[in-house]
């Protein structure tokens, strides 16, 4: 099974933008991922659905600010013009026909 | 809209068994995937179990298979986990979460808003 590594926190201030990485094992470099938003005391929000070539599809709703793109093993997830209620937790995830796997999570604090 | 309501948690003992349910609305059930994950204490999601849409297959995390049973009925539209033999590393919040499928993996782009389980003595 891919295995996805996440950094566990990233910080960035108020306003500016911020960078997430998810990356996958190298066997498994031709998987896309999801990036799904977990806020507090909230149920998991898919942000979107980034594939191998860069290309992404947002859930719904999810505004411009988030943006995905991809390089080699690695997954990204860009969050511009940051606001407080980005404050969350972002965990990447992927699967196969019989099995998902996420990767540990990345906590975003907002400064 | 699309709603996912998940209920039946609780505190349980060790050993002992505990049912969550998940109502869904707002699209046609029958055609979709349905999966639980849950996310322990301080830590991160795990995929615990996926349905496919007629029942016909169905797939466990290792941590959960052979004391865990999903289930769904397409005419209630109802999604359910029955969890047997519980340990306390089962403590956790459980989502429902709709999946999509595009032939080679799973995603979820739908989630509920979580049930919590407690598995102590």
């Amino acid at each position: 099974q891919p295995v996805l590594t996440q950094s566990p926190s990233a910080s960035a201030s108020l306003g500016a933008s911020v960078n997430l990485t998810c990356t996958l094992s190298s066997e498994y470099s031709r998987y896309a991922v999801a990036w799904h938003q977990k806020q507090p005391e909230k149920g998991p929000r898919l942000l979107m659905k980034v594939n191998r070539d860069g290309s992404h599809t947002k859930g719904d709703g999810i505004p411009d600010r988030f943006s995905g793109s991809s390089s080699g093993t690695e997954r990204y997830l860009t969050i511009s013009s940051l606001q407080s209620e980005d404050e969350a937790d972002y965990f990447c995830q992927t699967g196969g026909t019989a099995f998902g796997v996420f990767g540990g999570g990345t906590k975003l604090t907002v400064l | 809209q699309v709603q996912l309501v998940e209920s039946g948690g609780g505190v349980v003992q060790p050993g002992r068994s505990l049912r969550l349910s998940c109502a869904a609305s707002g699209f046609t059930f029958s055609t979709y995937g349905m999966h639980w994950v849950r996310q322990t204490p301080g830590k991160g999601l795990e995929w615990v179990a996926l349905i496919w849409q007629d029942g016909g297959y169905k797939y466990y995390a290792d941590s959960v298979q052979g004391r865990f049973t999903i289930s769904r009925d397409n005419s209630k539209n109802t999604l359910d986990l029955q969890m047997n033999s519980l340990r306390a590393e089962d403590t956790a919040v459980y989502y429902c979460a709709r999946g999509i499928y595009n032939g080679v993996w799973h995603y979820f782009d739908y989630w509920g808003q979580g049930t919590v389980v407690t598995v102590s003595s």
